[in-house]
């Protein structure tokens, strides 16, 4: 079954500090992966795309990396701000059809001051 | 504003009741996704438009949902006898499209639907 599981949950850090998120993948076969941002009551940003071949991908202080070997991929945030508070979804496309894109529930992070 | 939009931000109905949600997509895009995202949870494809014609559809797109996109612009979703589970938020979602080439998916600000 296709399945795209993020860990953890939620997770509250102090303003400044980094954290890692993590994406764990069952989907076959692997066409892409793509982080998203979500604020409270609002739709998704994409924050990156990577593809089979791509290792690690940045967009300012949100770093992305792929291990499609062991099918798992994280996002890493540096140097947090309050801003940075939303669920972040890992999304991982299985094939061109419209039902491709398999969505995990979200990582909740707080960020406090 | 250049961006999805998405109409009514907000609908309180009562079961039973029908509601239709519209979305405008970016101008240039030929795709155009519907999702529903409950609480902690992410979203989940109910259907998607290349141009006006409605390609594929979800299990979960009851027989109550219906999705039109007439003239390949804009698009509706209809929910006909609304039911408590129906409450969620209606994301839709634009994309272009060539080919197999997977294009990035632009999100509207969604529909929030609470049904009492």
């Amino acid at each position: 079954k296709n399945q795209v599981e993020q860990s953890p949950q939620s997770l509250i850090i102090l303003e400044g500090k980094n954290c890692t998120l993590q994406c764990n993948y069952t989907v076959s076969p692997f066409s892409n992966l793509r982080w998203y941002k979500q604020d409270t009551g609002r739709g998704p940003v994409s924050l990156t795309i990577m593809t089979f071949s791509e290792n690690t991908k940045s967009n300012g202080r949100y770093t992305a990396t792929l291990d499609a070997d062991t099918k798992q991929s994280s996002l890493h945030i540096t140097a947090s701000q309050l801003s940075d508070s939303a669920s972040y979804i890992c999304v991982v496309r299985g094939g061109t059809a419209g039902t491709a894109l398999i969505f995990g529930k979200g990582t909740t992070l707080s960020v406090s001051s | 504003d250049t961006g999805v939009s998405q109409d009514p931000r907000h609908k309180i109905t009562k079961r039973g009741q029908n509601v239709t949600f519209r979305c405008d997509p970016i101008s240039e895009h030929n795709r155009l996704y519907w999702y529903r995202q409950t609480l902690g949870q992410g979203p989940e494809f109910l259907t998607y438009f290349q141009n006006e014609a409605q390609l594929e559809k979800s299990r979960l797109l009851s027989d109550r949902f219906s999705a039109e996109r007439p003239k390949g612009s804009f698009s509706t979703l209809e929910i006909q006898r609304t039911e408590q589970g129906d409450s969620a938020m209606y994301l839709c979602a634009s994309s272009r499209s060539q080919g197999a080439v997977d294009y990035e998916q632009y999100f509207g600000p969604g529909t929030r639907l609470t049904v009492t």
